[in-house]
């Protein structure tokens, strides 16, 4: 079956602009994690789904990212007013369920932010 | 907050057995996941340890020990391409996952 997919696979954009990256997970996996990865660097919880709603918001490293889920299914990543420092992979990843469960990643959606 | 620390690189020769140490705070994690990951590729799941001891699948085996905040990842018979950044990341008990810095293996022929 199909796993994980993400789009774009990569977005380059100016300092200022909103962006909006995809990610469709594996057909009935509940749970959905973003993460980021810079350069060199491990990976950056961002934000993780059980079905439509976020327990945990913590991780989103400011307030212009933003995330939503619909539908227990496509998830979005909002990053507004991007800065230079929002560079990085975005990598998103689904799990049948929520903790102690393989966690599936796609591709990543690589930023460049100018 | 929830550290882990990993060793930043290792080297190891084929053939050879390497393993890679996994340290973290005692009071979170409900289990260890292991993740391989290529360079410009997304992670793959290898192993997740909730249990104490040594679990064995082909070359790869994992260990975790709970109540000293350690887990090691035991690679054999090391092939060119095991050559990677290894992931120990904590499962905080399903609300989020705390990922280390990874260790990047080379493996020299």
């Amino acid at each position: 079956g199909a796993g994980v997919s993400q789009s774009p696979s990569n977005k380059v954009t100016e300092k200022g602009k909103d962006v909006e990256l995809r990610c469709d997970p594996i057909s009935g996996h509940t749970a959905l994690y973003w993460y980021r990865q810079s350069l060199g660097q491990g990976l950056e919880f961002l934000i993780y789904f059980q079905g439509n709603s976020a327990p945990d918001k913590s991780g989103l490293p400011s307030d212009r990212f933003s995330a939503e889920r619909t539908g227990g299914s496509v998830s979005t990543l909002t990053i507004q007013r991007t800065q230079q420092e929002d560079s990085a992979v975005y990598l998103c990843a689904s799990s049948g369920l929520a903790g102690g469960d393989t966690q599936y990643f796609g591709p990543g959606t690589r930023l460049t932010v100018l | 907050g929830q550290n882990i620390d990993q060793p930043t690189e290792m080297t190891a020769t084929e053939g050879a057995i390497v393993q890679i140490n996994c340290t973290y705070q005692t009071s979170g994690f409900n289990g260890l996941f292991w993740y391989q990951q290529h360079a410009g590729e997304a992670p793959t799941f290898l192993s997740y340890n909730v249990l104490d001891g040594l679990e064995e699948k082909g070359r790869f085996s994992s260990f975790l020990s709970r109540s000293k905040g350690y887990s090691y990842l035991l690679l054999k018979e090391l092939q060119m391409k095991d050559s990677a950044s290894y992931l120990c990341a904590g499962d905080n008990y399903g609300q989020n996952f705390v990922f280390g810095p990874g260790t990047r293996l080379s493996v020299l022929p």
